[in-house]
């Protein structure tokens, strides 16, 4: 089974904090991405990745930053928390050449910036 | 701007009954998933679909992609409290990236 796990569950910060996120999976995917969800809103991509050291904006990439150095490991950095960014992350990956582009989601990180 | 619309927002039926969520666009997609997602936990992939018109069961979940493939429906038949939860389109195009509808919230009462 492909596992994708998140370093943390719930995470509380002070506005102007810097924030790590990290995400890790085990099934050798190339691709990995940061979703961030909101109600009514749905799953928003923020920053994806095709391989090690690449990566490209989503829609949403304003107040994130990202960092992959390693195939397995894909970091989402706040440079400075604002309570906008106040949601639920999503980490997901999918293997490289699918034509079905099918991903698979670690369990969310709920951070609140207070 | 949602590429996906997904109808209805909430659902909220009897155990026993049956139900549908429909996704919608004017886009077309190389494929399109169905995930379901608890409270608290990340979406879980339920079926991908390819071809235009195909039609896939799993148990008493129907999810069919139309002709055009730019929209699908999921039917659950006889719904269950376990399938309550919040059900997500999502449509590939020629990359990577997944284009996610708002999500159906459908609630079973037992």
């Amino acid at each position: 089974d492909v596992k994708v796990t998140q370093s943390s569950r719930y995470l509380v910060k002070r506005t102007g904090e810097k924030v790590f996120l990290e995400c890790v999976q085990d099934m050798d995917h190339e691709n990995m991405f940061w979703y961030r969800q909101d109600p009514g809103l749905g799953l928003r991509l923020i920053y994806f990745s095709y391989d090690v050291k690449m990566k490209e904006k989503g829609d949403i990439p304003e107040g994130y930053s990202v960092s992959r150095e390693k195939k397995e490991r894909f970091s989402l950095i706040l440079e400075s928390a604002s309570t906008n960014q106040t949601s639920m992350y999503l980490c997901a990956s999918c293997k490289g050449g699918s034509a079905s582009y099918e991903q698979y989601f670690g369990p969310g990180t709920r951070l609140t910036v207070t | 701007t949602q590429l996906l619309e997904q109808s209805p927002q909430f659902l909220s039926i009897q155990e026993g009954e049956n139900l549908t969520v429909y996704c919608n666009s004017s886009s077309v997609f190389s494929s399109l998933q169905w995930y379901r997602q608890e409270p608290g936990e990340g979406p879980v992939l339920l079926v991908t679909v390819v071809t235009g018109g195909e039609v896939k069961k799993l148990k008493r979940l129907t999810f069919q992609f139309g002709d055009a493939r730019k929209d699908s429906s999921l039917h659950i038949t006889a719904a269950q409290p376990g399938d309550t939860g919040l059900y997500l389109c999502a449509g590939a195009s020629n990359d990577y990236k997944l284009s996610f509808g708002a999500g159906t919230t459908v609630t079973v009462r037992a």
